[in-house]
């Protein structure tokens, strides 16, 4: 079965920095790639997500993710983060062909945007 | 409005005690998933279902059970409630599984075992 591993479990920045947040993945196979997102209080919601062609996606908000197949991974990143950024971010993939049919997530990273 | 409808939000129950936790879905979806989410462990997958009448389990099952009659109702039963199922619940839906047409979740349900 497919694994997800996200290493950085609260990760603390300014407003105005860099954002980096690894998400490592674990299958046989191939695999489809998102990232979510919880502010709180809300539901979950879709930043971005990959599926073939191009390996660099854009999504909303700003945000974009990487992935590189030699490395089993799909990092997220943003240039300049805001206060309204502050949120869990969870990864997650589904297999392609047979498997397992439903997201599998890591165990979210959560970030806090200082003002 | 379409959507999966979670049931009930808040619930509060003693231990040993069952109940059921409903998830419904009006958009025809054929795939559901029930997940728990704790503190610095994500969304752990409990149960999942590809179809009316085929159900699978998922990482964390243990204490858990679910039934497909319908493709609109994936119910999630609490035998024996314990402490340790205290945690938020969320039910999701998607037409393919794969996550290529999206995943709908529902607002959660919030559970305290005392």
């Amino acid at each position: 079965a497919q694994s997800v591993s996200q290493h950085n479990h609260h990760v603390i920045l300014s407003e105005a920095a860099s954002l980096e947040l690894g998400c490592n993945y674990s299958y046989g196979g191939t695999v489809n790639l998102f990232w979510y997102v919880q502010y709180p209080g809300q539901h979950l919601q879709l930043l971005l997500k990959y599926f073939s062609g191009d390996p660099l996606v854009k999504g909303i908000k700003g945000f974009e993710a990487e992935f590189i197949k030699s490395k089993f991974s799909f990092n997220l990143r943003k240039p300049s983060v805001q206060w309204s950024d502050t949120a869990e971010y969870l990864c997650a993939v589904t297999p392609k062909g047979t498997g397992r049919r439903a997201l599998t997530f890591g165990s979210g990273t959560r970030l806090q945007v200082q003002p | 409005n379409a959507g999966v409808t979670q049931t009930p939000k808040f619930q509060v129950l003693k231990t040993g005690q069952s109940m059921t936790l409903q998830c419904a879905q009006d958009m025809n979806h054929e795939y559901m998933s029930w997940y728990r989410q704790d503190p610095g462990m994500g969304l752990r997958l409990i149960h999942y279902s590809v179809g009316a009448g085929i159900t699978d389990q998922g990482e964390v099952p243990n204490g858990y059970n679910v039934s497909r009659s319908t493709t609109e109702d994936f119910p999630l039963r609490l035998l024996s409630a314990a402490p340790s199922q205290t945690s938020v619940y969320f039910c999701a839906s998607s037409y393919s599984g794969t996550g290529l047409d999206g995943y709908t979740f529902g607002s959660g349900t919030r559970l305290t075992v005392v």
